[in-house]
This record gives C-alpha cells, sequence and structure tokens, in this order.
C-alpha cells in the first residue's frame, strides 16, 4: 500500500528566510508526486508535480521541489518566504503504473511565516 | 473557464436527516473524486467516479454513503440519516479524461455539513 509522510504538523519560518517543508513517501513502483497548497476556508490548489525527468520541479508562486528517489523524499522549497506564503501544504503520491491509481495525500503540515 | 463548483458551500443538518452534496467539474473533465476533511486530520479520500460509473469506492463508508455522477448533471454525495460524526468538510474534485490521476485534481472550495 502506498503512504506519504510529513512528518511536522507545523513549521515556522521568519518572512524572507527559506523554507522547507517536508514529505516522504512509499510506493511499489515509482512514484508520481504532487504538492497543494490550502488557504483557510479553501479548496486545494495545485502547486507541482513530478511525473518523470528533472529531479527539481518549479511551480507556482516561487515554489520547487526535489525529488530524491533513494531517500524517497519530495520537500517543498522556497528560497524567500512571504507571509501570504501561510497556509496549509500537502503533499501526494500515487503509483506510476499504468491504468487506475488512487492519490494518496499526506496530513497536511500547517506553514506560519513570521513577519 | 470556472472551475470546480460545489454547494451548498454550507449545510445545517439535523441527526438523521439526508444531506445532498452537489459537485459540477470543470468543464471537459470527466473524472470526480471526493475527499473528507475532519479538523486537525487530512484529507480522505472517499470515492472515484466517471460518467455513470463509479470507479473506486475503497474511501466510502459502508452504509449510509453514496455517490453518483450521473451522464448529465453534477455529482452528488448522499449521506442518509446523518450523525454528528458525520461533520466535516467535503471536498469534491475533478481531472481531466484520460489517464485519470495521472494529472493534478482541481479542487472545488467544499461543502461545510454541520450536524446538530
Amino acid at each position: 500500500a502506498q503512504s506519504v509522510a510529513q512528518p511536522e504538523d507545523q513549521v515556522n519560518v521568519a518572512e524572507g528566510n527559506p523554507l522547507t517543508v517536508k514529505c516522504t513517501y512509499s510506493v511499489s513502483g515509482n512514484p508520481y508526486l504532487f504538492w497543494y497548497v490550502q488557504y483557510p476556508n479553501r479548496g486545494l490548489q495545485f502547486l507541482l508535480k513530478y511525473i518523470t525527468g528533472d529531479n527539481l520541479v518549479k511551480g507556482s508562486y516561487g515554489f520547487e521541489a526535489e525529488f530524491n528517489k533513494s531517500q524517497t523524499s519530495f520537500h517543498l522549497k522556497k528560497p524567500s518566504a512571504l507571509v501570504s506564503d501561510s497556509a496549509l501544504y500537502f503533499c501526494a503520491v500515487r503509483d506510476a503504473s499504468g491504468g487506475y491509481q488512487k492519490v494518496t495525500f499526506g496530513t497536511g503540515t500547517k506553514l506560519q511565516v513570521i513577519p | 473557464n470556472a472551475g470546480v463548483m460545489q454547494n451548498p458551500r454550507h449545510l445545517v443538518r439535523r441527526r438523521g436527516q439526508e444531506a445532498r452534496l452537489r459537485c459540477s467539474p470543470m468543464k471537459g473533465h470527466s473524472h470526480v473524486y471526493w475527499y473528507r476533511q475532519l479538523p486537525e486530520e487530512g484529507l480522505k479520500f472517499m470515492v472515484y467516479l466517471q460518467k455513470e460509473n463509479i470507479i473506486d469506492e475503497s474511501g466510502m463508508p459502508k452504509e449510509r454513503f453514496s455517490a453518483e455522477f450521473p451522464k448529465e448533471g453534477p455529482s452528488i454525495l448522499r449521506i442518509q440519516q446523518v450523525v454528528r460524526g458525520d461533520s466535516a468538510a467535503y471536498f469534491c474534485a475533478s481531472s481531466p479524461p484520460g489517464t485519470g490521476s495521472l494529472y493534478e485534481q482541481y479542487f472545488g472550495p467544499g461543502t461545510r455539513l454541520t450536524v446538530t
């Protein structure tokens, strides 16, 4: 069975500092990986995905994530945090095997950017 | 291009009543997913549907919950005889046809169900 772990319930970072939100995964085959962001009382918004190719993926709002197969990780990063980045972040994974594969979401990490 | 629409945004039901949650996917999308989000918990998959077909309902409770996505009209998540434990935010997402979950999912704003 596939799974996603977001080991930090909350991450605090000062505005202007780099931020990292951690994600590790487990699938039987190769993974497809996604990051989403949720603002209060809103639905999830897609940020970026890794399907194949370059391990460093760039997404919306200046976010990027690095796929590390040996460490089974897909950490979300941004060089300089903004107060407006404060939100709930979800990592998700599905097995890259053909046909239908369910997407599994992590439990979320609350990012708090301190002015 | 309108996004995923869900209505109502807020729904209050008394215990024992029925709740009907509606979801209209993005234009051109034929895959619909329903999720439940409880406070302090993550997003829990409930069901995945295509037009007139339930593809995966492994996350649906065995009783009281049902979902459909008819040929015409929105997808409906139906909860019969609601209990307080059903209080949660219910999100619908859609994705384009083809290799369904290869693509990112587009989420609606959610329906917040409160059972009193």
